[in-house]
């Protein structure tokens, strides 16, 4: 596609639910990123995909997140038992990094997650 | 190291004047920084970069300098305007993943 897309655009949930959040990457592009965003905050880093080494999810709040990378392309973002404090819009971004380093990185426009 | 939760901070400026915007970056390996702005309810998007070769590089309205010695990094917007208004981030970034700086809100009064 043109961009990052990212499903659904919100999701209500009630509390202890499971949720997916699911990322389209631009065609192409190697690099995935998660973060998290709370209201009126910053980008939280969650989870970061590289071609086919080993994400690094060194920004994963808990063992009830968790994240793949199937095929190099599609990401699903799932969320087990979900809590009140989880509600936030879940960001999603694709680069390519070339041989000397990074590229910029392309962000869908989120998913705002609501737990009630 | 990375931006966990933290409230951000307002740069209030009045329309016309030049806005000027900073971020410390973290790693003195990077050699690749990029500004975003991300307005309500949208996803960041790119503004401009810049790769430790340089020390300033230009676009629209805008300016970025790098200060490799103290790892400062500044995003200037000339004559600011009301659509100007949105939060602003850094990101630094070499072979890894980028880093975002924490924000900053930018606040445009007429």
């Amino acid at each position: 596609g043109a961009g990052v897309s990212q499903s659904p655009s919100n999701k209500v949930t009630e509390k202890g639910k499971d949720v997916e959040l699911r990322c389209d990457p631009i065609s192409g592009h190697t690099a995935l990123y998660w973060y998290r965003q709370s209201l009126g905050q910053g980008l939280e880093f969650l989870i970061y995909f590289q071609g086919n080494s080993a994400p690094d999810k060194s920004g994963l709040p808990s063992d009830r997140f968790s994240a793949e990378r199937t095929g190099g392309s599609v990401s699903t973002l799932t969320i087990q038992r979900t809590q009140q404090e989880d509600s936030a819009v879940y960001l999603c971004a694709s680069s390519s990094p070339i041989a000397w380093g990074n590229t910029e990185a392309f962000f869908g426009q989120g998913t705002r997650l609501t737990v009630v | 190291g990375e931006s966990v939760g933290l409230h951000l901070p307002t740069l209030s400026v009045q329309e016309g004047d030049n806005s000027i915007i900073n971020c410390a970056y973290s790693n003195s390996a990077s050699d690749y920084f990029i500004w975003y702005k991300q307005e309500s309810g949208k996803g960041p998007q790119f503004i401009i970069d810049i790769r430790s070769n340089m020390d300033k590089r230009q676009g629209q309205r805008v300016t970025v300098l790098l200060n490799k010695t103290v790892k400062h990094l500044s995003l200037q917007i000339a004559a600011t305007q009301p659509g100007d208004s949105a939060v602003y981030f850094c990101a630094e970034g070499g072979y890894n993943k980028l880093i975002f700086g924490a924000g900053t809100r930018l606040a445009v009064h007429p």
